[in-house]
C-alpha cells in the first residue's frame, strides 16, 4: 500500500535554532517528492520537488534531502524565524502509465517557532 | 492577480442545504482538483479534471458533485449537507503531468450546523 508518514507531528524550537523534519514512504514506482509549505488558514505551497535522480536541493534557508533507497526525505530549516512557524507536508507522485499519476499526501508536521 | 480564486472563503448553513463553492485559475493549467482538509489537519483528495474531464473520483458520497464549465473553473455542489461535511475545502491546479506543482486556493471554510 502506498504510504507516506512524517516525523515529528508537532515540533517547537527557539527562533533562530535549525531543525530536520522527516518524511518515509512507501510508493512505487516513485516519480517524485515534494515538501509543501502550508500557513495557518491558507492553502499549501510548494517548497521544492525532487526526482530519484537528486539528493539534495535547497530553497534559501530550506534544504530538502532524499535517499531513494532507503526512502526518505528529510526537510531542514536553517536559523528559523518566526515566519517558518506552519505545517510542512511531504507528497509523494507514483507513476501510473503515461501521464498518468497519483499524489500521495503525508499528514504533516507542525511546526511552531518561539521568540 | 490571485492565481487560483475560491468564493466564498466562508460559508456557515444549516444541515440539508445544498451550496456551491466555486474556483477559477488564471495560470492557463489544464488541470484542477478538489481537496478536504478535516479538523486533523489531512489533505485529502477529492476529484481532478483534466480539460473538463474527470480523472479522479475518490471515494466521495454522490452528494459531492464537480462541474467544469471550461478549463479555468472547477465547481464543487454539495447537496443535502451533513455535519460531517464541516471542513477546509481546497481548490488547485497544476500541468497535468507528475512533475507539474500543484498551486493552491485560500481555501473555503465550511459550517455546517
Amino acid at each position: 500500500k502506498n504510504q507516506v508518514e512524517q516525523s515529528p507531528q508537532s515540533l517547537i524550537i527557539l527562533e533562530g535554532k535549525n531543525c530536520t523534519l522527516q518524511c518515509n514512504y512507501t510508493v512505487s514506482p516513485f516519480s517524485n517528492l515534494r515538501w509543501y509549505k502550508q500557513d495557518t488558514g491558507r492553502g499549501p505551497v510548494s517548497l521544492t520537488i525532487m526526482t530519484f535522480s537528486e539528493n539534495t536541493k535547497s530553497n534559501g534557508r530550506y534544504t530538502a534531502t532524499l535517499d531513494a533507497d532507503t526512502k526518505q526525505s528529510s526537510l531542514h530549516i536553517t536559523a528559523s524565524q518566526l515566519s517558518d512557524s506552519a505545517s510542512y507536508i511531504c507528497v509523494v507522485s507514483a507513476l501510473r502509465g503515461h501521464s498518468n499519476y497519483q499524489l500521495i499526501w503525508g499528514a504533516g508536521t507542525k511546526l511552531i517557532i518561539k521568540p | 492577480d490571485t492565481a487560483v480564486s475560491q468564493t466564498p472563503k466562508y460559508l456557515v448553513t444549516q444541515m440539508g442545504n445544498d451550496k456551491s463553492i466555486k474556483c477559477e485559475q488564471n495560470l492557463g493549467h489544464d488541470t484542477m482538483y478538489w481537496y478536504k482538509q478535516d479538523s486533523k489537519k489531512f489533505l485529502k483528495i477529492m476529484f481532478s479534471y483534466n480539460n473538463k474531464e474527470l480523472i479522479i473520483n475518490e471515494t466521495v458520497p454522490n452528494r459531492f458533485s464537480p462541474k467544469s464549465p471550461d478549463k479555468a473553473h472547477l465547481n464543487l455542489h454539495i447537496n443535502s449537507l451533513e455535519l460531517g461535511d464541516s471542513a477546509v475545502y481546497f481548490c488547485a491546479s497544476s500541468q497535468m503531468t507528475s512533475s507539474g506543482t500543484q498551486y493552491f486556493g485560500p481555501g473555503t471554510r465550511l459550517l455546517v450546523l
